[in-house]
């Protein structure tokens, strides 16, 4: 039973246009959000997360919205850079700040074309 | 910046072997975590510490133990590997949100 899904397996945008990946949840327990970045051979990079108190959270080219009543967040990266050519994870946290580990979504191979 | 040091990138094992999984941080953070990572399924936590000798299973953990015999270093331990425990694993490390993550162990059971 998949607690996050990422239903998007693949994404390819075009350089210097917006990308966004997409995110579902359905345990209304969890109230607390996280994107990674992963490379091949190297451990995912936290990137941007947010608390189920706010509805946006903005850091430089990255914006996370979260819809708690459909239970769905985004991940906005505004312009796409050939660098963000990654493997982008949702992760969700049922106790903020508690010791619980993460549920991952399955992930999203994000492809930026020059 | 935090730093998470998995002892090796690569190991290969035999079926039947015990095999030892080594983490360590450097930020005396209080949590621990060990996750696997497959293809198509994502991160899923295998174990996880929020203290010296203390764990706590997470979502798979058949086949698995752990060991935190000090702050800084958490140990995965496959008791006799299977060739389904091929994998890439992670361990991260936190205070307060967010986890952050060594490179991994990509682990081959042959």
């Amino acid at each position: 039973d998949q607690q996050v899904k990422q239903n998007s397996p693949s994404l390819s945008v075009q350089e210097g246009r917006i990308s966004i990946l997409n995110c579902d949840y359905t345990n209304s327990m969890f109230d607390y959000f996280l994107w990674y970045k992963k490379y091949p051979a190297e451990g995912p990079t936290f990137l941007i997360s947010i608390s189920s108190i706010k509805d946006k959270n903005e850091d430089g080219r990255f914006t996370v919205f979260l819809n708690k009543s459909a239970k769905h967040l985004s991940l906005h990266i505004v312009p796409s850079q050939p660098g963000d050519s990654a493997v982008y994870f949702c992760a969700a946290s049922a106790r903020g700040g508690g010791a619980d580990g993460l549920t991952f979504g399955k992930g999203t191979h994000l492809i930026i074309q020059p | 910046d935090v730093k998470v040091t998995q002892s090796s990138r690569y190991l290969v094992k035999r079926t039947g072997e015990k095999v030892f999984l080594e983490c360590v941080q450097d930020m005396d953070h209080e949590n621990m975590f060990w996750y696997r990572q497959d293809p198509g399924l994502g991160l899923r936590l295998i174990y996880f510490s929020y203290d010296v000798k203390m764990k706590e299973k997470g979502d798979i953990p058949e086949g698995y133990s752990v060991s935190r015999e000090k702050k800084e270093r958490f140990s995965l331990i496959l008791e006799s590997a299977s060739t389904n425990q091929t994998s890439m694993y992670l361990c991260a490390s936190r205070a307060n949100q967010p986890q952050h993550f060594g490179d991994g162990t990509r682990l081959s059971i042959l």
